[in-house]
């Protein structure tokens, strides 16, 4: 089945500094990627959703500038998180679609920001 | 726009005990519904979903859902849980329209005792 492969699946790093985090799909064109965060104990948010060449388009609330999304090929997507503090801390999940299909996720990135 | 709310935040089974975890949606017009899992160390994946039809929703591993519109409710069952049915399970109605962008519920962590 179609799989969508994310990187790093943890990252701890200092406050200011800025990490990126890729998604791909493997065996399929990812004509729309996705960007959740999850806070423990909370929902799945959406906080982008980027087709192929354009740019994201970020969810009410959702920094722009802070969170950059790039998804410059069908088949890979980067979430930037920018200078990034400790409240960036969090889980950071992916979804990739082709077209009408269903969406198949990542496994997530666990995000701490010492 | 559509929410779900899910009840049962943590459920205790064990082995062979039969299953239902609790869903409920607010009205937007056209009811989309699906529910996903999330196994320990694994990304999250579609169960099942409802877009129309039979009210009587079947998805993978034996689980179903049953749309009552009357209860604005679309919980999961399952007739006899496995250990390996321990996972998080996530209720989801589309972001907007018949989207495949799911909006998530908080989650249901459920854990089966062999």
């Amino acid at each position: 089945g179609a799989v969508v492969s994310q990187h790093p699946s943890r990252v701890i790093c200092k406050s200011g500094t800025s990490v990126k985090i890729e998604c791909r799909s493997l065996d399929f064109q990812a004509t729309t990627m996705f960007w959740y965060r999850q806070f423990p104990k909370q929902s799945l948010m959406l906080m982008a959703t980027s087709n192929e060449g354009s740019k994201a388009t970020y969810e009410q609330g959702v920094e722009k500038d802070k969170f950059l999304i790039n998804h410059a090929s069908l088949t890979l997507s980067t979430l930037t998180v920018t200078s990034a503090h400790p409240e960036d801390s969090s889980f950071y999940i992916c979804s990739a679609k082709d077209g009408n299909q269903p969406q198949h996720f990542g496994d997530g990135t666990r995000l701490s920001i010492l | 726009a559509q929410s779900v709310s899910q009840h049962n935040h943590h459920v205790i089974l064990s082995e062979a005990a039969s299953l239902e975890l609790g869903c409920n949606y607010s009205y937007g017009g056209t009811v989309n519904l699906f529910w996903y899992v999330q196994y320990p160390g694994q990304h999250l994946q579609l169960l099942l979903k409802y877009f129309s039809g039979d009210p009587l929703v079947k998805g993978i591993k034996g689980f179903e859902a049953e749309f009552i519109k009357s209860k604005f409710s679309f919980n999961l069952r399952k007739p006899s849980v496995q250990w390996s049915d321990t996972a998080e399970y996530f209720c989801a109605v589309p972001a907007s329209g018949g989207s495949y962008i799911p909006t998530f519920g908080r989650g249901t962590s459920l854990i089966v005792h062999p």
